[in-house]
């Protein structure tokens, strides 16, 4: 079955640091990968997602995430975090193959920036 | 448009009690999901529907049912409560499997079983 591995649970930084969040994922064939962002007391919003083409992908507020197939990860990144981007990332995948086309959530990365 | 709407946003539930929890969309979506989130496990699916009168279980389906008499409406109903179903509850909606994948998320039921 496929799963999805976020390695970080929580992750806290001061404003302006770098932001590097890391997702795996175990399935070999064509997957399609997403990140969702939950800011505190709201529901889940697209960060931004990969479906073919240039692996590096950008989304909204400055964040980005690499595909990187050999690897088996989509990992998000953003140059200078801001304390409006405290929330919790979630890593997702949906394959190709799957009879539904439900996504798999990895357990989630708690982000706290620091002003 | 509203998007994805759900109701209550609370609710706490003595053990035993039942309780359906509704879910609407405005965007025409074919497919439809309720996840379940619980700290620390990120959303896990429980049911989906690709279309009015066809549901399905998903990856922890047990002790919720669900109906699917409309297209834009999925209600999840909980029959026997019990304290292991307390979490949050998110309906989700996609236009189509084969396009896309990205699903829209409502604003979740805050569910308590006591």
């Amino acid at each position: 079955a496929q799963s999805v591995s976020q390695h970080n649970h929580h992750v806290i930084l001061s404003e302006a640091a770098s932001l590097e969040l890391g997702c795996n994922y175990s399935y070999g064939g064509t997957v399609n990968l997403f990140w969702y962002v939950q800011y505190p007391g709201q529901h889940l919003q697209l960060l931004l997602k990969y479906f073919s083409g240039d692996p590096l992908v950008k989304g909204i507020k400055g964040f980005e995430a690499e595909f990187i197939k050999s690897k088996f990860s989509f990992n998000l990144r953003k140059p200078s975090v801001q304390w409006s981007d405290t929330a919790e990332y979630f890593c997702a995948v949906t394959t190709n193959g799957g009879s539904q086309g439900n996504l798999i959530f990895g357990k989630g990365t708690k982000l706290s920036v620091k002003p | 448009n509203a998007g994805v709407t759900q109701t209550p946003k609370f609710r706490i539930l003595k053990i035993g009690q039942s309780m359906t929890l509704q879910c609407t969309q405005d965007m025409n979506h074919n497919y439809m999901y309720w996840y379940r989130q619980d700290p620390g496990m990120g959303l896990k699916l429980i049911y989906y529907s690709v279309g009015a009168g066809i549901t399905d279980k998903g990856e922890v389906p047990n002790g919720y049912n669900v109906s699917r008499s409309t297209t834009e409406d999925f209600p999840l109903r909980l029959e026997l409560a019990a304290p292991s179903q307390t979490s949050v509850y998110f309906c989700a909606s996609s236009l189509d499997r084969a396009t896309s994948y990205e699903q829209y998320f409502g604003p979740g039921t805050r569910l308590t079983v006591t």
